[in-house]
């Protein structure tokens, strides 16, 4: 099937911890990005990726990392220095202007 | 900054009406604005993609328009069912930039 695949679905984090979302495609899209939604509010983008072993910051980056070291990989690391990780994440693929979404990861923090 | 709203937050309707959910954003300076739909604890569905020099897009019973002058865009649902309740969300692309997302709307379509 092609897609965007996003791993795991739901997450629970004791605080102190860093985890790690994973996100997969196979639609041969260069251009990756991670959102963060809540309860209320627009997506907010964190990190985004235009080609392989290059990222830029979004507008909540403090807290996370991304690597791109495969086109079809972008994970992101939720470290302990984010204050308030529980959230609905979501990755996307961009092509031509145009966003693509996986089913999201929902993490929670303890 | 560009600022996406989306009024009203929450809409109920009964099934088989036409229905208008509003966009609206700060700055005109765009270089497409897109439509998508959101089931709960699900990812986003894209519907639409209008680009900047164009005036509208029409799927199914789905028509969405776009007036840059006044920072507006709409989208339309005909005949609504119940499976069309979902939160809709709206996105805006500034030129050169990444996408702003508004806050959405929740629409309940009540059979």
């Amino acid at each position: 099937d092609g897609g965007i695949t996003q791993s795991p679905k739901y997450l629970f984090r004791k605080e102190g911890q860093n985890v790690t979302l994973s996100c997969e495609q196979n639609l041969n899209h260069d251009a990756m990005y991670w959102y963060r939604q809540d309860p209320g509010q627009g997506l907010r983008l964190i990190y985004y990726s235009q080609i392989v072993n290059d990222f830029q910051k979004g507008d909540i980056a403090e807290g996370y990392s991304v690597s791109r070291e495969k086109k079809e990989s972008f994970p992101l690391t939720v470290t302990s220095a984010q204050k308030n990780p529980t959230a609905f994440y979501l990755c996307a693929t961009g092509v031509a202007g145009e966003l693509f979404f996986g089913e999201g990861s929902r993490l929670t923090v303890l | 900054k560009q600022e996406v709203t989306q009024i009203p937050a929450a809409l109920s309707v009964p099934e088989g009406e036409n229905l208008v959910l509003n966009c609206s954003f700060t700055d005109s300076a765009i270089y497409n604005l897109q439509w998508f739909r959101q089931d709960p604890g699900k990812g986003l569905t894209s519907l639409l993609l209008i680009q900047s020099s164009q005036r509208e897009q029409t799927s199914g019973r789905l028509n969405a328009s776009l007036d840059k002058s006044s920072g507006r865009s709409t989208l339309y649902i005909a005949a609504s069912q119940p499976g069309d309740s979902a939160t809709y969300l709206c996105a805006v692309r500034p030129r050169n930039n990444d996408m702003r997302f508004g806050a959405g709307t929740r629409l309940t379509v009540k059979p």
